[in-house]
Order: C-alpha cells, then sequence, then structure tokens
C-alpha cells in the first residue's frame, strides 16, 4: 500500500503569488487532515476534510487559506497571494473511516518557501 | 482546550548515554490518547507510539521506552544506549478520544536531539 503522497515535496513561491498543495490519502482513506510546521514549532491543525466536505477548519487562517476533498482526485490545500510569513511545512495525515482518534498517517510534508 | 508542553528545548548527548524526552499535558477530557512521533532530518514524522489514558503500563520497544503517569499527567520517552541516528526532533502529542475528535492532534514545540558520536 502506498502511504500518504504529497507534492509537490519543496515549493518555492514569491510573495502574492499562489501555492497549492496537494495530498492524496492512502487507499481507503476517506478523511483528510491539514497541519502546519512552522520554523521550530510543532505542528497545528489547519483543517478536516471527508470527501466533499470541510468537517473542521478550525485551524484555518480566516483570509487566503482554502482546502477542498473533491470526490475525485487529491485534496488541495490552497493559499492565495502568499506572504513570507506563509512559509511553512504543511503536513496531511488521512485516517480511514470508523477511526480510533488519532490513527492517522502522515506523509512527508510539502516545504513552502516564499521569497 | 489542551496542551502539550516539552520543556527540554535542545538535548545533547554522546552517544551510548540513556536520555529522557520529558512531555506533560492538559486536558480535561477524561479519555485521550498520547503520542510521540520523531521527525529526523529528512523531514518526514515517523509515528513511535499511541497510548490511551486507561492503560499506564509502561511499555518497552528495543532501546525506547515510555513512562505514562496519569498522576503527574505526564508521558516521557527515555532513549537507552542512544545513537547517532537517534538525532532527530522529537514531538509528543495529544487528542480526546471523544467522538468529535477524529484526527485533531495537539502537538507540543518538539525536543531537538543531537547524539554526538
Amino acid at each position: 500500500n502506498a502511504g500518504v503522497m504529497q507534492n509537490p515535496r519543496h515549493l518555492v513561491r514569491r510573495r502574492g503569488q499562489e501555492a497549492r498543495l496537494r495530498c492524496s490519502p492512502m487507499k481507503g482513506h476517506s478523511h483528510v487532515y491539514w497541519y502546519r510546521q512552522l520554523p521550530e514549532e510543532g505542528l497545528k491543525f489547519m483543517v478536516y476534510l471527508q470527501k466533499e466536505n470541510i468537517i473542521d477548519e478550525s485551524g484555518m487562517p480566516k483570509e487566503r487559506f482554502s482546502a477542498e476533498f473533491p470526490k475525485e482526485g487529491p485534496s488541495i490545500l490552497r493559499i492565495q497571494q502568499v506572504v513570507r510569513g506563509d512559509s511553512a511545512a504543511y503536513f496531511c495525515a488521512s485516517s480511514p473511516p470508523g477511526i480510533l482518534s488519532g490513527e492517522l498517517f502522515f506523509g512527508e510534508g510539502s516545504r513552502l518557501t516564499v521569497l | 482546550a489542551q496542551k502539550v508542553t516539552q520543556a527540554q528545548t535542545e538535548i545533547s548527548v554522546v552517544e551510548k548515554e540513556d536520555v529522557t524526552l520529558d512531555c506533560v499535558y492538559e486536558t480535561r477530557d477524561t479519555t485521550y490518547y498520547l503520542f510521540w512521533y520523531k521527525q529526523p532530518p529528512s523531514g518526514e514524522l515517523v509515528f513511535l507510539i499511541r497510548r490511551n489514558s486507561f492503560d499506564e503500563q509502561n511499555e518497552i520497544s528495543g532501546r525506547y521506552s515510555w513512562n505514562f503517569q496519569k498522576s503527574t499527567s505526564s508521558f516521557n520517552f527515555t532513549i537507552t544506549a542512544s545513537q547517532v541516528v537517534d538525532s532527530a526532533v522529537y514531538f509528543c502529542a495529544l487528542i480526546n478520544a471523544g467522538g468529535t475528535s477524529y484526527g485533531k492532534l495537539t502537538f507540543g514545540q518538539g525536543t531537538i536531539l543531537t547524539v554526538h558520536p
């Protein structure tokens, strides 16, 4: 079984551009979570999605950030008009339905650098 | 609100020394899970252990051991006879086991462990 796949692994953007990060969950997993790791900090929950539904976006910045998990295809975390403070590692995790709490499988992360 | 505190920002040891990474947590929930993850220099997150709040037995896995003490809200991690490959950032994390918690982990700030040859 392939693990959680994230791409790109590294992304460089200039201020004002858009960043799109993709996450393909493990086979059979219908729950996707995005976490952000700012430099020298722990991971912070951003959003929890199921297919075609945002369940909890309490950790998402109110502006410029959006996430989706369409019926077909990967989950996308989109950051519009990036600023230097968006530079971070963005981790995706997935879990199957009916999980025990916290039974997450993490991807290898996407590292965004904003110049 | 939940909180995880890893008071040690950085630890440096020489190979073969034992090292303990501290983790203290706060939660109002009576049922929860605790985790340790390793983040090596390559950046990925490696799951090490999950422990539920009802199970206070200590666990040993090779050179790794975990000491869960509910009375002091601590879940410490010990590496015995450390090796250079243990050098990484280690994160402690907590999640409420209730139905609405799903995958919303609360992470500590991490402890950077450097093992010198």
